[in-house]
């Protein structure tokens, strides 16, 4: 069980909006940045939001984020085939004393 | 650019110590101000922070393992490495080594490909 709490899946057909939320707590979500993670099948997680609502460079500008409160959100706009992914929210958690992720939200492209 | 990669033997038996290593390519893992992480990941579920282990040599885990790992380093063959006792069938999953900036302890760049570990007898 996550401290991160995330829908398990989600889905959304070409060119569509979709968002994934992740819902913490005080000691996490509510006191510290929020990081998202894609993972392809198969593949190691790749840093695609950093400090809430950064995008390194080379994630397209498509995918945004946001935090409010304790809880965080990942927006993908105009839905691609190759968005078809796992994506993990994380953050540092003050009670844990160290990083801790949600459970992951699949993501299918009808 | 930094590259990690993880080994170690891909079945362990229950009861016995898991024994992972990761080894830094492209920099030297004494250098900058960073944390060298385990995380690992179980089939179909989410990400799960083991620990890490400073530039200097400290170490700190999740306390739902604590009692069970060990993070250590070896700055001359530029590896650190995670020793995990008593394993389970819970314990199976994929094992990733990753490095964050001291400054962002949730940043995880760069990833591991991450190994496999099968607890079995």
């Amino acid at each position: 069980q996550s401290v991160l709490t995330q829908p398990p899946s989600a889905s959304g057909t070409p060119g569509q909006r979709v968002i994934i939320s992740c819902s913490g707590s005080t000691s996490n979500i509510g006191d510290n940045p929020v990081y998202w993670y894609q993972q392809l099948p198969g593949t190691a997680p790749k840093l695609l939001i950093y400090a809430n609502d950064h995008r390194p460079s080379g994630v397209p500008e498509r995918f945004s984020a946001s935090r409010s409160g304790t809880s965080a959100s990942l927006a993908i706009s105009g839905l691609q085939s190759e968005d078809e992914s796992d994506y993990h929210c994380a953050t540092w958690d003050d009670s844990v004393n160290g990083p801790v992720f949600g459970g992951g939200t699949k993501l299918t492209v009808l | 650019q930094v590259q990690l990669q993880e080994s170690g033997p891909g079945l362990v038996k229950p009861s016995q110590t898991l024994s992972l290593t990761c080894t830094v390519s492209g920099g030297s893992i004494s250098s900058g101000s960073y944390y060298w992480n385990w995380i690992r990941q179980s089939a179909g579920k989410g990400l799960e922070w083991i620990g890490r282990i400073h530039t200097n040599g400290s170490a700190n885990y999740n306390p739902s393992l604590r009692s069970r790992v060990a993070i250590s380093l070896d700055t001359s063959k530029n590896q650190f490495f995670l020793n995990l006792r008593s394993v389970t069938v819970a314990d199976t999953g994929n094992y990733f080594c990753v490095r964050t900036p001291a400054y962002s302890s949730s940043l995880f760049r760069p990833w591991g490909q991450g190994t496999p570990v099968f607890v079995s007898s």
